[in-house]
């Protein structure tokens, strides 16, 4: 079964450090979501790419945070400097659809601390 | 603005028993309507769907839920709880007015009892 890749699994950084994280979504998901979930809460939306077009930015803090789906593929996310708040899961999700509720399959998620 | 209420941060259930773990959502419009499972360290793994048609929703692992329109919930169950299903559980809607994109609940917490 088709699944979304992501690595890294776990990432130790000390702040102020830059970090990156990768995610390969399901072959053919027009739709691509990253999301930060703290631990004990729900994700949280940080940015939703169609092909390789942003669709949804709103809550990334675009001062430190970048995302980038090039070729409407796979999709890199970046934190610089890195806080110590950033702390927490991140979670690349995609979904078949350009539109309509499909569901979301999700990769295993990036553990991220700062230090 | 649409909101997702999950009753319960934690639920603890005793092995065999019945699992209830209770959703609302807040738009009079009935929305698409998910749950989803959560292992720790791990990602989301979708448990079932609401879009349209039958409200009793069958989905992986036992569980189902209901779609009841008048009480705006999806409350999720399962009638004998497993080990196995220790877990964190979110409830999530989506809607045309906010694109499809997922509203979460803020989750709860399984707790199985030997």
């Amino acid at each position: 079964e088709a699944e979304v890749a992501q690595s890294p699994r776990y990432k130790i950084t000390e702040k102020s450090q830059a970090v990156a994280f990768w995610c390969d979504p399901i072959s053919g998901h027009a739709t691509l979501y990253w999301y930060r979930q703290i631990l004990g809460q729900g994700p949280e939306l940080l940015v939703q790419f169609q092909d390789e077009s942003v669709v949804d930015d709103s809550q990334l803090p675009k001062d430190r945070f970048s995302a980038e789906r090039l070729k409407g593929v796979d999709s890199t996310l970046k934190i610089q400097p890195a806080e110590l708040g950033d702390s927490a899961m991140y979670l690349c999700a995609s979904s078949l659809a350009r539109t309509g509720a499909y569901e979301q399959y999700f990769g295993p998620g990036t553990r991220l601390t700062v230090t | 603005a649409q909101s997702v209420t999950q009753l319960g941060s934690h639920v603890s259930v005793s092995e065999g028993a019945l699992v209830l773990l209770r959703c609302n959502y807040s738009s009079s419009v009935p929305p698409y309507l998910f749950w989803y499972v959560q292992y720790p360290n791990q990602g989301l793994q979708l448990l079932l769907k609401y879009t349209t048609g039958a409200t009793l929703v069958k989905g992986i692992n036992g569980f189902e839920a209901e779609f009841k329109k008048s009480e705006t919930s999806f409350h999720l169950t399962k009638p004998s709880a497993h080990m196995s299903d220790a877990a964190e559980y979110f409830c999530a809607v989506s809607e045309k007015d906010s694109n499809y994109q997922l509203i979460w609940g803020a989750g709860t917490k399984l707790i199985i009892k030997p």
